[in-house]
């Protein structure tokens, strides 16, 4: 079986200032990792996504995430946020063969 | 950009009414997926088809809950009787690639239910 979990329900930030979004899966085979985010009323969008080689990888945005497979975690980063960055993020995972299944979510409140 | 189209974008009911939802996929691409996505959390799976037929509907409720795809193209997600929990945002998502894991599933707006 596989899980993600992510850490944080809600995250307050000011502007300009860095956010990191956690998030650990479990898994027994290899997976591939993903985050979305999800703007109010609408539908998910892809902002990056791990599949072999570099670690560290970089997505729309401004966002980069790294991967750590002794840790299982697939943390999200950006070094200065915006409002418009304000929304709903989902850490997600797929191994092969499987469905894709998706982490409850974090809610990020970008403050002026 | 080529995008998921997904209609309605609202839906109010009473319970133990019909209901349906309408899903167009990105052109070309022959996996289609449905998800509920319940307030507050991560989307869940209900039902995959690569081109018309379906490939996973474990999580589907079969005994109000039905999928089409019958071209292989759009696709209908049905629900009857509506029940006061199936209050939800439904997400229809597409991807090229038959079978592909890496693949990237692209997402339409969703349709919000509120069951009354």
């Amino acid at each position: 079986a596989q899980s993600v979990t992510q850490l944080d329900s809600q995250v307050p930030v000011f502007e300009e200032a860095p956010v990191e979004l956690r998030c650990n899966y479990s898994s027994s085979v290899s997976v591939y990792l993903f985050w979305y985010v999800q703007y109010p009323n609408q539908g998910l969008q892809l902002l990056l996504k791990y599949l072999s080689g570099s670690t560290l990888v970089k997505g729309i945005n401004g966002f980069e995430a790294e991967f750590n497979k002794s840790q299982t975690s697939f943390h999200l980063r950006k070094p200065s946020v915006h409002i418009s960055d304000t929304a709903e993020y989902f850490c997600a995972l797929k191994a092969a063969g499987n469905k894709l299944t998706f982490g409850g979510g974090t809610r990020v409140l970008v403050k002026p | 950009e080529a995008e998921v189209a997904q209609s309605p974008r609202y839906k109010i009911t009473e319970k133990s009414q019909a209901v349906a939802f309408w899903c167009d996929p990105i052109s070309g691409h022959a996996t289609l997926y449905w998800y509920r996505q319940i307030l507050g959390q991560g989307p869940e799976l209900l039902v995959q088809f690569q081109d018309e037929s379906v490939v996973d509907d474990s999580q589907l409720p079969k005994d109000r809950f039905s999928a089409e795809r019958l071209k292989g193209v759009d696709s209908t997600l049905k629900i009857q009787p509506a029940e006061l929990g199936d209050s939800a945002m439904y997400l229809c998502a597409s991807s090229r690639i038959r079978g592909g894991t890496s693949e990237t599933q692209y997402f339409g707006p969703g349709t919000r239910l509120l069951v009354l």
